[in-house]
């Protein structure tokens, strides 16, 4: 099993849509939790981090993290065809320094 | 700041033949990561550096693999020999002792023909 999961997709929603990406890990003792968007051939930049069991929001963007279910969601309201990307789940291992371990992404597709 | 900056951003060589990678982290982080980018395995940490110390290198794939970062503001991985499956996106990242992001570099794209 694959420390950090996620959908491959792709997930197409329509603009103005909700759009929904999760994300599972396997480390019951995972500390951070981050989502990254990656346009094609660019590199990965961070969008929210989340620490504590709930919802976190910035602007258009919600996080959501559940420590017992281990997962993690990302919420973007609003979806824009500038939304369009790769989301990236990355979980900080437990007990040690700041390594963040990947999942594989979730293609995102918004069209107008 | 000019960020992360990687070089070259295209790579083509030979199987066979050395490839050096470099990266200048962004002034005063003192973590630096090696990722490397396929469409099947994703992005795989390769190695981990905190003040230019190896902490973390279980994720380099074998002996023809190794990097370096001789100070604070430099760091190479370098393949030898290549070979055609080392094809790959490899990205630089760094990010302050205990800060929560980590700052990408554009990437170098190597493909060994």
């Amino acid at each position: 099993q694959k420390e950090v999961e996620q959908n491959s997709g792709p997930l197409s929603v329509p603009e103005g849509a909700i759009a929904s990406l999760n994300c599972t890990y396997s480390d019951r003792g995972s500390q951070s939790f981050f989502w990254y968007r990656q346009y094609s051939g660019k590199s990965p930049e961070l969008i929210m981090f989340i620490y504590s069991n709930g919802d976190k929001e910035d602007g258009r963007f919600t996080a959501q993290l559940n420590k017992a279910s281990q997962y993690v969601s990302l919420l973007i309201r609003d979806s824009q065809p500038s939304d369009s990307a790769t989301y990236l789940c990355a979980v900080k291992r437990a007990g040690g320094s700041y390594i963040p371990t990947f999942g594989r992404g979730t293609s995102l597709i918004v069209h107008p | 700041d000019a960020g992360v900056i990687q070089s070259p951003r295209h790579e083509v060589t030979e199987m066979g033949q050395e490839v050096t990678l470099r990266c200048k982290p962004i002034s005063g982080h003192n973590s630096l990561f090696w990722y490397r980018q396929t469409m099947m395995r994703g992005l795989e940490l390769l190695i981990y550096f905190n003040n230019n110390v190896p902490i973390d290198d279980s994720g380099m794939p074998e002996d023809r693999f190794s990097a370096k970062m001789p100070n604070a503001s430099f760091s190479t991985l370098k393949i030898q020999p290549s070979e055609p499956r080392d094809s790959a996106v490899y990205f630089c990242a760094s990010s302050l002792h205990g800060n929560t992001e980590a700052f990408f570099g554009q990437g170098t794209r190597l493909t060994v023909v």
